[in-house]
C-alpha cells in the first residue's frame, strides 16, 4: 500500500536558520504530493502541493519539489522564524475507487529558538 | 467564507460508552473525510463521504461509524468506547471536481476525545 516516511524528529534550529525536512513516498501511479502543518492545539493547515513530477509548490517561503526519479518531496526553507515551530506533515493521495484518502507520514515537529 | 467546525472540541467519555461527533464542511463542500490522530500512530484515515454515500473506508473496526446529511454536515459515532480509542478527530472537506491532480481537503480544529 501507499506509504510517506518523513525524517524523525524534533528538529531545533536557530531563527534565521536554513530547513530541509526529508520526505520519501512509495505509491502506484502517479500521486499528489502535500505538505501540511499544525501549530499547537489547531487543525492541520495546507501549506503547499504539487501535483506531478517536476512541480515545485511553494508558500510562505517554504518550498517543496516533487522528484518522480527519488520519490521524494522535501521541505525547504531559507531563513526560518519563531511563528514557524509547528509539526509539519508530508501527505500524498491517489485516487482510488473514486475516493480521495490521505497518507501520511509520522511529522516532524521544528522548534526555532530566537 | 467560514472553515470547518467541528463539535465538541473536548469530550471525556468512560469506556464502553458511545460518542457521536459532528463536522460542518466548508459552505459548497460535498466531500467529508474523518481522521484519527495519536502519538503512537499518527494520522490514519477513518472514512469518507460524498453526497451522502460512504466512498472509502480505512482499517478500523466496526465501532467507528459515520453518516452525511443532505447539507453535506457529517457525523461519526464511535460505539463501545475502549481507552486506545482517545484520539484527536480531525474532519476534512473538499470540493471535488476541481479535477483529480488538484484536490485539497481543509481541515477543522478536531475533536479531542478522552476515554477513561
Amino acid at each position: 500500500g501507499d506509504s510517506v516516511t518523513q525524517m524523525e524528529g524534533p528538529v531545533t534550529l536557530s531563527e534565521e536558520a536554513f530547513l530541509t525536512i526529508n520526505c520519501t513516498y512509495t505509491a502506484t501511479g502517479y500521486p499528489s504530493l502535500f505538505w501540511y502543518v499544525q501549530y499547537p492545539g489547531e487543525g492541520l493547515q495546507l501549506l503547499l502541493k504539487a501535483t506531478k513530477a517536476d512541480d515545485k509548490g511553494s508558500n510562505k517561503g517554504f518550498e517543496a519539489t516533487y522528484r518522480k526519479e527519488t520519490t521524494s518531496f522535501h521541505l525547504e526553507k531559507g531563513s526560518v522564524q519563531v511563528s514557524d515551530s509547528a509539526v509539519y506533515f508530508c501527505a500524498l493521495t491517489r485516487i482510488g475507487a473514486g475516493s480521495y484518502q490521505l497518507t501520511f507520514g509520522k511529522g516532524t515537529k521544528l522548534s526555532v529558538i530566537p | 467564507k467560514a472553515g470547518v467546525t467541528q463539535t465538541p472540541r473536548y469530550l471525556i467519555k468512560t469506556r464502553g460508552q458511545q460518542v457521536t461527533l459532528s463536522c460542518s464542511p466548508i459552505s459548497g463542500h460535498r466531500s467529508v473525510s474523518w481522521y484519527q490522530q495519536t502519538p503512537g500512530q499518527g494520522l490514519q484515515f477513518l472514512f469518507e463521504y460524498f453526497s451522502e454515500t460512504q466512498r472509502n473506508k480505512g482499517n478500523f473496526p466496526g465501532r467507528f461509524s459515520g453518516r452525511q446529511f443532505s447539507n453535506s454536515r457529517s457525523e461519526m459515532n464511535v460505539s463501545t468506547l475502549e481507552l486506545g480509542d482517545s484520539a484527536l478527530y480531525l474532519c476534512a472537506s473538499s470540493l471535488p471536481g476541481q479535477g483529480a491532480f488538484s484536490y485539497e481537503q481543509y481541515f477543522g480544529p478536531g475533536t479531542r476525545l478522552t476515554v477513561t
